[in-house]
């Protein structure tokens, strides 16, 4: 059974950079499929921020382009989140989530962390 | 991007009654069209992909039609546990971009 579950801190500073983890289980980010994060402000609705295939190549939100890096740690089947100089805009629930090649859906889930930006 | 629009964007129905929720893209996006029901404090959990294929797991009762522009998640038969906020997700072009919302409570 695949499972994925995030981890990092729950409260950053302004202009700071969130840092999150992703640990996959029950299958290899390596074996296919794109591995990614979606956020959800309190009380709102979803974002795409971006997704890494497991090949390397990688796509973001251009909203968020400028200020977002995923990678993947295939050594410990993980994969990780950077955004920089966060704002309380960047308050919101992170998920981390797998998506499919050709339908490009998110079929598994992280159960969602929530990150506060504030001093 | 491809805005996504989900209607209505609340309802109430009773155990039992047949439910329809609509989403419209901007543009056309043939059947590249997701559904996913989240629960409260949960992650969202995929119901429907490819705006019709059941995905692994999921009850019967609920089912995906549309194609182009127009799509409807239809709950045949309301069950306790249905009861959440449902979201579309298209996946035609990124960036990927989901619907608002549609909550679903108890009359």
């Amino acid at each position: 059974q695949v499972q994925l579950q995030e981890s990092g801190p729950g409260l950053v500073k302004p202009s700071e950079t969130l840092s999150l983890t992703c640990t996959v289980s029950g299958y290899s980010i390596t074996s296919g499929y794109y591995w990614g994060w979606i956020r959800q402000p309190p009380g709102k609705g979803l974002e795409w921020i971006g997704s890494m295939y497991h090949s390397g190549s990688t796509d973001y939100n251009p909203s968020l382009k400028s200020r977002v890096t995923i990678s993947l740690d295939t050594s410990k089947n993980q994969f990780s989140l950077k955004l920089s100089s966060v704002t309380a805009a960047d308050t919101a629930v992170y998920y981390c989530a797998r998506r499919g090649s050709v339908y490009h859906y998110f079929d598994y889930w992280g159960q969602g962390t929530l990150v506060t930006v504030s001093s | 991007d491809i805005q996504m629009t989900q209607s209505p964007s609340s309802l109430s129905a009773s155990v039992g009654d047949r439910v329809i929720i609509t989403c419209r893209a901007s543009q056309t996006i043939s059947s590249y069209l997701n559904w996913y029901q989240q629960k409260s404090g949960t992650a969202p959990k995929l119901l429907i992909y490819a705006a019709s294929s059941l995905q692994s797991g999921v009850p019967s009762r609920f089912s995906g039609s549309g194609s182009g522009t127009d799509f409807t998640l239809t709950i045949s038969s309301l069950q306790p546990e249905d009861f959440a906020t449902y979201f579309c997700q298209q996946s035609y072009s990124t960036p990927w971009t989901f619907g608002q919302g549609t909550k679903v409570e108890i009359k």
